[in-house]
């Protein structure tokens, strides 16, 4: 069965840093992209981040870009996603999701990231 | 990387048909055949419904079907269900490695 837990959520203030993680199991991290997908509170999803297996080739939205850095340590089966300069419209549960055929088919149940001074 | 354009609402009688429609740009969705839908219960995780426009996982229904025209794509649910009751995201790939979600469309089973 696909897992795929996140955690490393939390409240912060506006400028400032978090790094959160996603544990995936069931199947082999690797072998697949990996996404991040966010949702604020009451609104719908927004694609984050992709990062291809090879760990370096890495595409972000452009509402992130500059901010956000995407990684991945397969050893680990463990995906990462490095917030830089936190605004506070990027308040939301953050997903992290399998890619697969075009798709997002495994998704955790998110971290929740709340930036507010 | 604009939101792709969904109706913010639809409805139905249990047994009848619904159908959601998906409104993007060539660049999206006109361009490419990476059109996935997803299903969201309150306070749940989305569940992947259809990929690749009308291709269904593993597990769901054939109550479920996608389909495309140019711009626009669409999800059909049909024999309406209370469990159907939700939110719908439809998602496309839109080049350069990029993708773009739906804003969104209540499904509500009357």
């Amino acid at each position: 069965e696909v897992q795929v837990v996140e955690s490393g959520g939390g409240l912060v203030q506006p400028g400032g840093s978090l790094r959160l993680s996603c544990g995936v199991s069931g199947f082999t991290l690797s072998h697949y992209y990996m996404h991040w997908v966010r949702q604020a509170p009451g609104k719908g999803l927004v694609w984050v981040s992709q990062i291809k297996t090879d760990e370096s080739t890495t595409y972000y939205a452009d509402s992130v870009k500059g901010r956000f850095t995407i990684s991945r340590d397969n050893a680990k089966d463990t995906l990462y996603l490095q917030m830089n300069n936190l605004r506070v419209e990027d308040t939301a549960l953050y997903y992290c999701v399998r890619g697969w055929n075009g798709a997002f088919d495994g998704w955790g149940q998110g971290t929740t990231v709340t930036v507010s001074s | 990387q604009s939101a792709l354009t969904q109706p913010p609402s639809a409805s139905g009688s249990p047994g009848q048909s619904v159908t959601i429609s998906c409104t993007g740009t060539s660049s999206d969705i006109g361009g490419h055949n990476y059109v996935s839908w997803y299903q969201q219960h309150p306070g749940k995780a989305p569940k992947l419904m259809i990929y690749e426009v009308s291709k269904r996982p593993s597990g769901v229904p054939n109550r479920f079907s996608g389909s495309k025209s140019g711009n626009t794509a669409s999800l059909t649910v049909s024999g309406l269900q209370a469990e159907d009751e939700a939110d719908y995201y439809c998602n496309s790939y839109a080049g350069s490695d990029i993708f773009v979600f739906g804003t969104g469309t209540k499904v509500t089973v009357l």
